[in-house]
């Protein structure tokens, strides 16, 4: 049974650029969160997404946006990329939202 | 962003030894979670609490949900070495269907051999 796969596992980008990481859920799920975890911090929700539609968003502005598939995998996309979004991006899948949420390992993002 | 009031920050024991971490909050929670994460790896579920009062055990570890709905602990009996790394509280408000987790800033563990 497969968990909560990442992809990549590492980016380098610079300043402006535009980049796009890739989740896919355990095996049953339906529901998709990403999270953004600085070094030394506790992961900070970006935003979950269930039924393709964005459902509840955190305080992250709109350069961060995402899309859920019919086969509740997800993608998160950043544009104009900016020193301060170096960090690792952490996607869990839930059943429903009120279940726990299982986490991947990460994409590490380093911006130049 | 809301964060947890987690502590302690870090904590240096020796193998053997039991590890208590708590997890506070100014507002009531439907949810308390427990991860471990290890370095370059994301976050591990280790136990979900869901009512007021339950008691709940994995192994050697044993978290609580606080009657107050307002606090969590975590134990750890018996430390042994791959104990060692970052625990992480997190909660779900009792808000309607709020389906953003709040995290502690976590608590680093050392274990010495």
């Amino acid at each position: 049974d497969a968990g909560v796969t990442q992809s990549p596992t590492h980016l380098i980008k610079t300043r402006g650029q535009q980049v796009t990481l890739r989740c896919s859920p355990k095996s049953g799920h339906d529901t998709v969160s990403w999270y953004q975890q600085a070094l030394g911090q506790g992961p900070q929700f970006i935003f979950q997404y269930y039924e393709e539609e964005e459902r509840q968003r955190g305080n992250f502005p709109d350069r961060f946006s995402g899309h859920q598939f019919p086969n509740y995998s997800s993608e998160l996309n950043v544009n104009a990329l900016l020193l301060g979004d170096s960090a690792l991006y952490l996607c869990a899948s839930s059943l429903r939202f009120n279940q726990p949420q299982h986490f991947g390992d990460g994409t590490r993002l380093s911006i130049l | 962003g809301q964060q947890l009031n987690q502590s302690p920050q870090s904590m240096f024991i020796q193998e053997g030894e039991d590890v208590s971490m708590n997890c506070t909050s100014s507002s009531i929670f439907n949810t308390w979670l427990w991860y471990k994460q290890d370095p370059g790896e994301g976050p591990v579920l280790l136990i979900a609490l869901y009512k007021a009062g339950e008691l709940t055990s994995n192994g050697r570890l044993t978290a609580q949900f606080g009657i107050t709905r307002k606090d969590s602990f975590l134990n750890i009996s018996a430390s042994i070495p791959s104990d060692v790394g970052i625990y992480f509280c997190a909660g779900l408000p009792n808000a309607g269907n709020n389906r953003k987790l709040i995290w502690g800033l976590g608590t680093s563990l050392a274990v010495n051999p």
